[in-house]
């Protein structure tokens, strides 16, 4: 299974950029990268996932390096609804389908 | 609008009651989960079920057992609470890997249960 390795915590000024790194180091090529976030109170949500190449939504940016090693979650402009727990997963799978590990994540404070 | 829901946000119990928790999803998803969150350790997959009457075991299944008799509906039972199994319980749906290129989950509010 692969592993992710995050910082714990993190701080960030709300209207700039937050970049949130992650370790995988022993990703396998057919893992993607995943990236959810848990508002307090609330249940995970999805953000953004990734294979080999950068990707960009409405929420995110994600952007891998090329050995695949590690990435980072980018949220443009960080506003106070930002802050919450971020988690880097590496999906594998099991018997045919996919389970996704979560580990502690990184826990986002954006300060006004 | 997508929904994953949960029968109640909050359950206190007593050591050894037998203790259902429901979820349901409206998103025709095939796979579903159940996970614990406990401060410090993360999620932590219990039972996931990839069709109904399927069910597989995840990290953590020991005290713990799952039905699925209906696809929209997953049930986690604690066949004799214990006060160890106080703890935030998630349920999540998605679809098959075949179905789609990725797997994203959709996760419900969670049920807090304390276990007295």
């Amino acid at each position: 299974d692969a592993k992710t390795t995050q910082p714990t915590s993190m701080d960030c000024a709300e209207g700039r950029a937050a970049n949130l790194p992650c370790n995988h180091s022993t990703i396998s090529g057919n893992e993607y990268v995943y990236w959810y976030r848990q508002i307090h109170s609330q249940g995970p949500q999805y953000i953004i996932h990734g294979l080999k190449n950068n990707e960009t939504n409405e929420m995110a940016s994600l952007i891998i390096t090329e050995d695949r090693k590690s990435s980072t979650l980018i949220l443009p402009h960080a506003t106070l609804r930002d802050t919450a727990v971020y988690y880097c997963i590496v999906s594998f799978n099991s018997g045919g389908y996919q389970k996704v590990t979560f580990g502690t994540g990184t826990k986002l404070q954006v300060i006004p | 609008d997508v929904k994953v829901t949960q029968s109640s946000r909050y359950l206190v119990k007593r050591t050894g009651e037998k203790v259902f928790l429901e979820c349901v999803q409206d998103m025709d998803h095939e796979n579903m989960f159940w996970y614990r969150q406990d401060p410090g350790l993360g999620l932590r997959l219990i039972y996931f079920s990839y069709d109904v009457k399927m069910k597989e075991k995840g990290d953590i299944p020991e005290g713990y057992s799952v039905s699925r008799e209906k696809k929209e509906r997953f049930s986690l039972i604690l066949e004799s609470a214990s006060t160890n199994q106080t703890s935030m319980y998630l349920c999540a749906s998605s679809f098959p890997l075949g179905q789609s290129s990725y797997n994203e989950q959709f996760f419900g509010p969670g049920t807090r249960l304390t276990v007295l």
